[in-house]
């Protein structure tokens, strides 16, 4: 399996605009997980998809971020309007378990860095 | 809440030598998990080694070993024989036992090997 895939993995934009990043993760995972990574706050989990559906989104910073798993296979984080204060690396994980890190690997993308102007 | 702390921003090592990076934690659960995970310059976070509370054994990956010390909310990761593919972000993560899917972070070390 090549993992899971993130793109893309550098990303610049202007204050107000729209930004998609997306996330493919590894077949057969259930569990996917949205985190970003700044050098403030460290890392952060943002939202936690289990089948496919949302099971946790407190970690959504604000209205203006959005993510959606339309199928096992795929999802993204949408940033709408994006501000600088956005900057930031975002990793998508997955794994197999409902609690990956017990009995299962979580697994890591590389990453999008995200660069709002 | 739970927190973990990792107190040395950066280290260095010379090569072949070995190295110890430290961390520690604050809970109230009695049972719960801790990793070591590697950021190398790719940015992909790496597992490098877990630790389950109720295992008084520390755990061992090859070259890479813990010493856990539950008591004292302690989690230190050694390297020994350093190598150059060493060098990365090392962060020190935690997760309560409880059925919990959230992983809280440290804010690494950056650790560099020096040939």
């Amino acid at each position: 399996d090549a993992g899971v895939i993130q793109s893309p993995r550098h990303e610049v934009t202007e204050m107000g605009q729209e930004v998609t990043l997306r996330c493919k993760p590894i077949s057969g995972h259930n569990s996917l997980f949205w985190y970003r990574q700044t050098m403030m706050r460290g890392l952060e989990l943002l939202i936690y998809f289990n089948n496919n559906v949302p099971i946790d989104d407190s970690g959504m910073p604000e209205d203006r971020f959005s993510a959606k798993m339309p199928n096992a296979s795929f999802s993204t984080l949408k940033i709408q309007p994006s501000e600088p204060r956005d900057s930031a690396v975002y990793f998508c994980a997955s794994s197999l378990s409902i609690r990956p890190t017990t009995n299962e690997k979580l697994f890591f993308g590389s990453g999008t860095q995200l660069s709002v102007l | 809440a739970q927190t973990v702390t990792q107190s040395q921003p950066e280290m260095s090592v010379q090569e072949a030598e070995t190295v110890t990076l430290s961390c520690t934690y604050d809970t109230s659960e009695n049972n719960y998990y801790l990793f070591w995970y590697k950021q190398p310059p790719s940015r992909q976070m790496i597992l490098v080694i877990r630790q389950e509370a109720y295992k008084q054994q520390n755990a061992t990956e090859n070259r890479f070993s813990v010493n856990f010390q539950k008591a004292a909310k302690s989690f230190s990761l050694k390297i020994s024989d350093s190598q150059l593919g060493d060098t990365a972000m090392y962060f020190c993560a935690f997760i309560p036992g409880a059925g919990s899917y959230q992983l809280t972070f440290g804010k690494g070390t950056k650790l560099s090997v020096i040939p």
